[in-house]
């Protein structure tokens, strides 16, 4: 089956450093990735779409500056959390997607803490 | 963007009653999605719905799509201590935007 692997699992940054996540379709070419972020206890809120070669479409309210989003090619995508500050420090998931109607595979997601 | 609403938020049952969950949609759905997530890790497919009326099976898990797909129910039947987590419906709209948006979740409990 369709696997996304996400690294790391989990991080600790000091705050004003940037830190990146990737996100790696391992036995597809995912053509649309989408990054995720979780708050404890909450849903999964969307922040962003990417597709490869293009820029991403980020979700009303989420900062492209601060979240940086590249899909370089089509089984990698990457998140930077840019000057990371403690309120970034979340949850954040991958997903991919290799077509409409085919569904999503999810990574195992990064936690990330800021100190 | 399609509001999706889950009920209940969160459940406590005891280990081999059934239980269902809801998901609401305030548009009609095209693609509707049931994943199950551990606390602090990635999600889990469990089903996919996209015709209205459409049923499926999965061990003891049984979601079912309205006529109108508008709404879904996720039934599990005779449950156990492995069915505990966070139960959540995604849904997504067909066409080149596609994209997958969440419901508010359910927190499952069963307990011995």
């Amino acid at each position: 089956g369709a696997v996304v692997s996400q690294h790391p699992s989990w991080v600790i940054c000091k705050s004003g450093t940037s830190v990146k996540i990737e996100c790696r379709s391992l036995d597809f070419q995912a053509t649309t990735m989408f990054w995720y972020r979780q708050f404890p206890k909450q849903s999964l809120m969307l922040m962003a779409t990417s597709n490869e070669g293009s820029k991403a479409t980020y979700e009303q309210g989420v900062e492209k500056d601060k979240f940086l989003i590249n899909h370089a090619s089509l089984t990698l995508s990457t998140l930077t959390v840019t000057s990371a500050h403690p309120e970034d420090s979340s949850f954040y998931i991958c997903s991919a997607s290799w077509g409409t109607g085919y569904g999503y595979t999810f990574g195992s997601g990064t936690r990330l803490t800021v100190v | 963007s399609q509001e999706l609403e889950q009920s209940p938020q969160s459940l406590i049952v005891q280990e081999g009653k059934n239980l269902t969950i809801n998901c609401t949609s305030s548009k009609t759905l095209y693609g509707l999605y049931w994943y199950k997530q551990k606390y602090g890790e990635g999600l889990i497919f469990l089903m996919m719905l996209q015709k209205g009326g459409e049923e499926k099976s999965h061990e003891k898990i049984t979601a079912k799509l309205d006529e109108k797909k508008q709404q879904s129910s996720l039934h599990i039947t005779a449950s156990q201590p492995s069915h505990a987590g966070i139960y959540l419906c995604g849904a997504d709209r067909a066409g080149t935007a596609s994209k997958l948006t969440f419901g508010t979740g359910t927190r499952l409990q069963v307990t011995l």
